[in-house]
């Protein structure tokens, strides 16, 4: 069964960046997979942050403004995320979460999510 | 970027009633790329359909998907207690991919 565990603080301080991991169990991070990251607010609710192939391809949302990026570590299982600049309208669960078959496709698998809080 | 609007906001129904919801796109989804997800308090959404109409592994024949172009519907026949919960369109069919705002299905 393919797990997905996010990790990472769960509060930022205003203008600095927001560093989250996820690990992926129970299944290959190198197969023809796409991993991403998504966040849910109550003012924004659910929004696509970017994706990332175990190539190190990565494609991100314009909306945040090139402050994304999306990193694999194949070695560990892991993708991560940072984000810079922070400001509170930042603050919101983050989860990461697989597509399959190559890209254009719904998420299967999901982290439980990680509130991060952007606060002073 | 393709918005997703769903009607209704909330829905009250009882438990063994059918529950009919609606997804608009505001551009063509090209393939039908649409996927619904149920969602409960304080967990991850969970895949329901794809492909506008494929249900995902495990999921009860009570749900049903339909639609096409800028139209979907998400069916819930006979709804379980455990069916409570809020429902998400998506669409993945162009980056930068996107959700609706959600239907609440709740108790009457």
């Amino acid at each position: 069964q393919v797990q997905l565990q996010e990790s990472g603080p769960g509060l930022v301080r205003p203008s600095g960046t927001l560093s989250l991991t996820c690990s992926v169990s129970g299944g290959p991070i190198d197969s023809n997979l796409w991993w991403h990251w998504v966040r849910q607010s109550p003012e924004k609710g659910l929004e696509w942050i970017g994706e990332v192939y175990h190539s190190g391809t990565a494609n991100y949302n314009p909306s945040l403004n090139n402050r994304v990026t999306i990193s694999v570590d194949k070695s560990k299982s892991q993708f991560s995320l940072k984000l810079t600049s922070v400001t509170a309208a930042d603050t919101a669960v983050y989860y990461c979460a697989r597509v399959p078959d190559g890209g254009y496709g719904p998420f299967d698998y999901w982290g439980q999510g990680t509130p991060v809080t952007v606060s002073s | 970027e393709n918005e997703l609007t769903q009607s209704p906001g909330t829905l009250s129904l009882s438990a063994g009633e059918s529950a009919t919801l609606s997804c608009r796109a505001s551009q063509t989804v090209n393939y039908n790329y649409l996927a619904w997800y149920q969602q409960k308090p304080g967990q991850a959404p969970r895949l329901l359909i794809y492909g506008a109409s494929s249900r995902a592994t495990g999921i009860p024949d009570r749900f049903s998907g339909s639609g096409s172009g800028t139209d979907f519907t998400l069916s819930i026949t006979r709804l379980e207690p455990e069916d409570f919960a809020v429902y998400f369109c998506q669409q993945y069919a162009r980056a930068p991919f996107t959700f609706g705002p959600g239907t609440k299905v709740d108790i009457k």
